[in-house]
């Protein structure tokens, strides 16, 4: 495997399930991140990590929970989701931060619906 | 905070044609303007990206242009081929301290053979 890995491809997921999303890189990177990609809105960043620790969080709801356990891993946590919730969620790294200057290597992304 | 606005939403181009995408952004402390590439079923892809310290700067049949006093710049892609089809993002950063991206809605851009 090379460059950025999500899993699973698609998630279909009923309010009151609890699902894990998971992101691995294979480049060597720092820090990684989550986005929500939505239609016809711009991608909202969620969650930030450098070197296992976050960074920031814009203000997303507490059924979303990151978890990153090293370097080159990162997983998202769901439960209790709202069917507003269903998306695109991309996973990226780069080498380091900030983001002005260490390019972004996206994943494939996660197709979440909530149903 | 930054934010970035992106025209047009859609754009339809015959094979060989211009095709320019235009973003504007608030914030004239950011300093860093890349533009992404998304194709159907695959995240972003970094195609090219400017710094506030350089006006365009050219990449094959890719260049982007960058005006900091009106806070606007410019995908151009010349020559355009059916695989060129795809949503095209772009972003900007506010300086060093940074962490994030902020994104426009995105251009989806149909090349017809």
């Amino acid at each position: 495997e090379t460059g950025v890995t999500q899993t699973p491809r698609h998630l279909v997921m009923g309010m009151t399930n609890k699902k894990s999303l998971k992101c691995e890189q294979h480049l060597g990177h720092n820090a990684m991140y989550w986005y929500k990609q939505s239609a016809k809105k711009p991608l909202e960043l969620m969650f930030v990590y450098n070197f296992k620790e976050q960074t920031e969080n814009n203000s997303v709801p507490s059924r979303f929970s990151p978890e990153c356990p090293n370097s080159s891993h990162l997983f998202l946590h769901l439960h209790t989701l709202q069917p507003e919730d269903s998306a695109l969620y991309l996973c990226a790294s780069s080498q380091d931060l900030p983001a002005g200057y260490n390019e972004q290597f996206f994943g494939p992304g996660t197709r979440l619906t909530v149903l | 905070g930054e934010n970035v606005e992106q025209h047009p939403s859609t754009l339809s181009v015959q094979e060989g044609d211009s095709a320019v995408i235009k973003c504007t952004y608030s914030d004239s402390a950011s300093n860093y303007f890349p533009w992404y590439k998304q194709e159907l079923g695959k995240g972003p892809q970094l195609i090219i990206d400017i710094r506030s310290n350089v006006g365009e700067k050219k990449d094959q049949r890719i260049a982007v242009t960058l005006n900091k006093t009106a806070k606007h710049f410019s995908l151009h892609i010349t020559e355009t081929q059916p695989e060129d089809s795809a949503v095209y993002f772009c972003a900007a950063s506010g300086g060093a301290g940074s962490y994030q991206l902020t994104f426009g809605k995105g251009t989806k851009l149909s090349v017809i053979p």
